[in-house]
């Protein structure tokens, strides 16, 4: 199956600086990758769609200026959390969607545990 | 109303038990259903991957959907704890747009 690698696993930074967590497609072009957060026992939250070459869709609620995403090559999109305070503390997980014919299948990286003290 | 629905459990069955995960949808434009299994403190792995209705199966899982009810199972058979995890449904209509449910969250008790 599809590949999908997200690196760092795990990141602690002090409160107030950014730090930026990358998703790459091993085996496949995506052209659309997305980018979720999740809480301790609690369910996938999409953030923002991204897409090659143009600028990230955000769901509502989430502000663009303070996680910037990037989609800069048909493998890699990256999301900077920017200006960290310890409520952004989450499981930050990117996936990437195929094109046909496995229609829209998603996969997902292994997620990035972020920790802001 | 949501529009995929899944119970999120806990659901704790005995080792060696058939397991049926489900979920429902009110989307009828929905055409590709997937399951993913999540580990605690890891990113969901695509399990299961159908393309409209019926069955189909990959070893202990079978995926069942059923488009008249908008209805969609996940059999596991003799569970193992190996199997304990969160399991997630997702469905989408062939865009990029994929709609998850809440998961469901098994125990299989050794």
């Amino acid at each position: 199956g599809a590949v999908v690698s997200q690196h760092p696993s795990r990141v602690i930074c002090k409160s107030g600086t950014s730090v930026k967590i990358e998703c790459r497609s091993l085996d496949f072009q995506a052209t659309t990758m997305f980018w979720y957060r999740q809480f301790p026992k609690k369910s996938l939250m999409l953030m923002a769609t991204s897409n090659e070459g143009s600028k990230a869709t955000y769901e509502q609620g989430v502000e663009k200026d303070k996680f910037l995403i990037n989609h800069a090559s048909l493998t890699l999109s990256t999301l900077t959390v920017t200006s960290a305070h310890p409520e952004d503390s989450s499981f930050y997980i990117c996936s990437a969607s195929t094109t046909p014919p496995d229609g829209n299948t998603i996969y997902f990286g292994e997620g990035s545990w972020l920790t802001v003290v | 109303q949501k529009e995929v629905e899944q119970d999120p459990g806990p659901l704790s069955v005995p080792e060696g038990a058939i397991v049926s995960l489900n979920c429902t949808y009110s989307n009828s434009a929905f055409q590709y259903f997937m399951w993913y299994r999540q580990y605690s403190r890891k990113g969901p792995e695509l399990l299961m991957y159908t393309y409209s209705s019926g069955n189909k199966e990959d070893g202990r899982f079978t995926a069942q959907v059923d488009k008249s009810s908008k209805y969609i199972s996940l059999f596991i058979r003799d569970s193992q704890p190996s199997d304990s995890a969160t399991y997630l449904c997702a469905m989408g209509t062939g865009g990029f747009k994929t709609i998850f449910g809440a998961g469901t969250r098994l125990f299989v008790k050794a």
